[in-house]
């Protein structure tokens, strides 16, 4: 199985601030890693896919980058809404693996 | 609007089953692989299973977690994915998601391919495991 390591675990900001997370993989999936958000009692919401594609209707503030171990997701300029749990997730083979979250929140 | 809602939740016993159910509209059901992911209380996201398409060949894969005790079907007629649940254990009790294993194709600095993303999901059933 791919394991994944997300960091850091858990994030304080402020609003306008820039926040990056990373997701690590242990081996190379290329660029079959999507980021997800997922707010308080709700569903996760897809934001990007294949490393740096976003979403249709996510606004730009949020970016990924990244291929082969190494990946990158960041809030620009944060937004009151941003302030949710993060998830890595690689597609590149089963059993789909899931990074163990970063719960952002308000400093 | 592409949905998925589902259904068949609740509380159950140690050593019984339960089945889920996902009922999707919006988009051509049949042309889609399916994944389970169900998210323990206070924890993180778990994959528990897929079903492809017919197209490709309409198997199943799953987490060792729960291989052997679960079984993903699906009835493309009715546009229904289900989660059939046997031995269940207190360690299952979990909200379980469906979602669509959406495969398209895209344009990466690396080149183009074909990628798969979990898009979109379920508003989640809780499925309590307790005596």
């Amino acid at each position: 199985d791919i394991q994944m390591t997300q960091s850091p675990s858990s994030l304080s900001a402020s609003v306008g601030d820039r926040v990056t997370i990373t997701c690590r993989t242990s081996q190379s999936i290329s660029s079959y890693l999507n980021w997800y958000q997922q707010k308080a009692g709700k569903a996760p919401k897809l934001l990007i896919s294949a490393a740096s594609n976003l979403q249709s209707g996510v606004p730009s503030r949020f970016s990924g980058s990244g291929s082969g171990t190494d990946f990158t997701f960041t809030i620009s300029n944060l937004q009151r809404e941003d302030f949710a749990t993060y998830y890595c997730q690689q597609s590149y083979s089963t059993p789909y693996t899931f990074g163990q979250g970063t719960r952002l929140e308000i400093k | 609007e592409v949905q998925l809602v589902e259904s068949g939740g609740g509380l159950v016993q140690p050593g019984r089953s339960l089945r889920l159910s996902c009922t999707a509209s919006g988009f051509n059901f049949g042309d889609d692989a399916m994944s389970w992911v169900r998210q323990a209380p206070g924890k993180g996201l778990e994959w528990v299973g897929f079903i492809r398409s017919k197209a490709y060949g309409g198997t199943t894969e799953y987490a060792a977690s729960v291989k052997g005790r679960f079984i993903i079907s699906r009835d493309d007629s009715k546009s229904i994915a289900y989660l059939q649940m046997n031995s269940l254990k207190a360690e299952d009790t979990a909200v379980y998601y469906c979602t669509r294993d959406t495969l398209d194709v895209v344009v990466v600095p690396d080149g183009i391919g074909d990628y798969t993303w979990l898009d979109p999901w379920g508003q989640g059933t809780l499925v309590t495991v307790s005596s």
